[in-house]
Parts: structure tokens; sequence; C-alpha cells
């Protein structure tokens, strides 16, 4: 398995355009949680599937932020009409059990301008 | 609710000196506890976990790190540091088998390792 991948890298869009991203976690993990990180920050909590099923979702996550993970599989997560405060680092993870910890992927960099 | 502190935003530390990187964490419950690490343009690796038994867990690069359950700390150690240990550490709590799966991260160590 080639680990946790997460495209595009880079993704620079216009102030109030949709961006959308997409994860493919491990295969075999049913787990798969969306972060968010600032520059000096640690990372922060967006949301949680447990296969297809979304199980949390933080107050971060305002209305214009959509996440799916249809089938148990990839996972999109969607950003409409961007702002500047969205810009930040936006890192996917998966896990097979809690106790593993998860598997990071190398994160999609969203600059808003 | 978890929260973690990490109090040392940078660490400055001379080549083969000792390391310590502080980690405290707040919970209501038991809990399991983590070390990331983040090389430069790089993503985030699991370092090492703390889940229940023995308070003292090691990592395969000479890393370690200690569960004090009186003290809510999670202290990361390293006899002597390398140039190759130089990276942002992120110490990590979860809430243990309650259904709480996510993980939170304090804001994160920068080491930085002397020559």
């Amino acid at each position: 398995d080639t680990g946790v991948s997460q495209n595009p890298r880079h993704k620079i869009t216009k102030r109030g355009q949709n961006v959308t991203f997409r994860c493919d976690p491990i295969s075999e993990h049913n787990r798969l949680y969306w972060y968010r990180q600032t520059l000096g920050q640690g990372p922060e909590f967006l949301t949680y599937f447990q296969n297809e099923a979304q199980l949390e979702k933080s107050r971060l996550l305002s209305d214009r932020f959509s996440a799916e993970r249809p089938k148990g599989s990839f996972s999109t997560l969607e950003i409409q009409r961007t702002e500047q405060g969205d810009s930040a680092m936006y890192l996917c993870a998966s896990s097979l059990r809690e106790s593993d910890g998860y598997t990071f992927g190398s994160g999609t960099r969203l600059t808003v301008v | 609710a978890q929260s973690v502190t990490q109090l040392d935003s940078q660490v400055p530390v001379f080549e083969e000196a000792p390391v310590e990187l502080r980690c405290n964490y707040s919970s209501s419950v038991s809990v399991y506890l983590f070390w990331y690490v983040q090389y430069p343009n790089q993503g985030l690796q699991l370092l090492l976990k703390y889940l229940s038994g023995s308070t003292l867990v090691e990592s395969i690069n000479g890393f370690e790190a200690e569960f004090n359950k009186s003290q809510t700390s999670f202290h990361l150690r390293k006899p002597s540091g390398h140039i190759s240990d130089t990276a942002e550490y992120f110490c990590a709590v979860s809430e243990a088998n309650f259904g709480n799966e996510k993980l939170t991260f304090g804001t994160g160590t920068r080491l930085t390792i002397i020559p």
C-alpha cells in the first residue's frame, strides 16, 4: 500500500470560488479524518468518518464546508464560496483502530487570493 | 473535552546534548497519548504512543516518552540529539474507548539541533 494519498498538493483559488479536495486512505482503514493546520498551529479536527458514516463534525466546519465518503472508500472535502481565512493546509488521515494512531497524507495546501 | 499544552514553541539544543520536549494534557477520562513528528516539507508521522501498561514507551530512533498520570504529562526525551532530529513535534491525546476517537493536538514544538 502506498499510504494516504491527497490531491491536489497545492490549490490556489480566488475568493468566492468553490474547491474540492480528495483523500484516498489506506485501503483496509475504515476510519478517515480531516484536519486543518495553519502556520504555527497544530492540526485542528474538522470531521471523522467510520466507513461511509460521518460520525462527528467540528464547530469549525461551517455550512460552507461539506465532506463525503461514498462507499467508505475515498473522501472529498468541498469548500464553497472560499474566504481568505480558509487558507491553510488540509490534512487527511486514516486508521484501522483508535489505538493505532493515524497515518497522515501529505496534505493539500489551499491559498485563497 | 480533552486538551494538550506544549509550553515550548521552540527548543534549540546543541548536537549530542539531551533533548526534552514537554507535553501536558487535560482529560476527565482515560486517554491514549501520541507524539507525532513533522520533518521539513513532509507529512506528520507517528513517533510513539502510550495506550496502557508500561508508562515508558520508546521509538525506533532513540526517543522515549513517559506517561505520568499524577502530573498529566507525557514528555518526550532523547539522551543525545542528532542533526536529523530537527523537526516540528506534536503531542496529541484521545479519549480511550469512549467512542470519541478524534485526536486533539498541541500547538507543536520546533526542535532545532545546533551543530
